[in-house]
């Protein structure tokens, strides 16, 4: 079982939908959680980090971390096809704090 | 501001060959770091450096070696290229509390 495990999709919602994207990860004493996108062809670029339970929201993204269940998840309100691309989840544990462990990443393509 | 530079962009290899790819970033990061994306996969980490003259080794290791020159400059070497590492290497730097990270435009590398 990978560490952190994301839904390989590809996940396609229509132009204004929510898309919802999820995220397992072992447990191992986690610490720190992040979103990435990247674009085809392009570097990863953070969306989000997230440090505790709950919901963290920065304009159209949600990102909501349950540490007891062990995942984290980022909602794209009023998706547009600008955010079509892959989403990474990352996570770094205590015991390598400076590291992190990324999934394998979810295609999310919005449609017109 | 630059953020993270990487150069080549991209570069073609003969097996056996030895290369350096160079990475810097402007950011004052302590923490730097190198990875390697494969078509359909996510980011696996080939080595990282937590500061100046520490480096430690990721999960890919092999065929490999790092240099941080200074706070700026953390380059990885291919001694003896093998097929097996064409792949996009990416660099990356990030704050040591935050472990953000923020990432170069990548290097494609092919080898033949």
């Amino acid at each position: 079982q990978k560490e952190v495990e994301q839904n390989s999709g590809p996940l396609s919602v229509p132009e204004g939908a929510i898309a919802s994207l999820n995220c397992t990860y072992s447990d191992r004493g986690s610490q720190s959680f992040f979103w990435y996108r990247q674009y085809s062809g392009k570097s990863p670029e953070l969306i989000m980090s997230i440090y505790s339970n709950g919901d963290k929201e920065d304009g159209r993204f949600t990102a909501q971390l349950n540490k007891a269940s062990q995942y984290v998840s980022l909602l794209i309100r009023d998706s547009q096809p600008s955010d079509s691309a892959t989403y990474l989840c990352a996570v770094n544990w205590w015991t390598n704090a400076g590291k992190s462990t990324f999934g394998d990443g979810t295609t999310l393509t919005v449609k017109p | 501001n630059a953020g993270v530079t990487q150069t080549p962009k991209f570069q073609v290899l003969k097996t056996g060959q030895s290369m350096t790819l160079q990475c810097a970033q402007d950011m004052n990061h302590n923490s730097m770091y190198w990875y390697r994306q494969d078509p359909g996969m996510g980011l696996r980490l080939i080595y990282y450096s937590a500061s100046e003259g520490t480096t430690d080794k990721g999960e890919v290791p092999n065929g490999y070696n790092v240099s941080r020159l200074n706070k700026r400059e953390f380059s990885l070497r291919l001694e003896s290229a093998a097929p097996s590492q064409t792949s996009v290497y990416f660099c990356a730097s990030s704050e040591a509390q935050s472990y953000e990270q923020y990432f170069g435009p990548g290097t494609r590398l092919t080898v033949t």
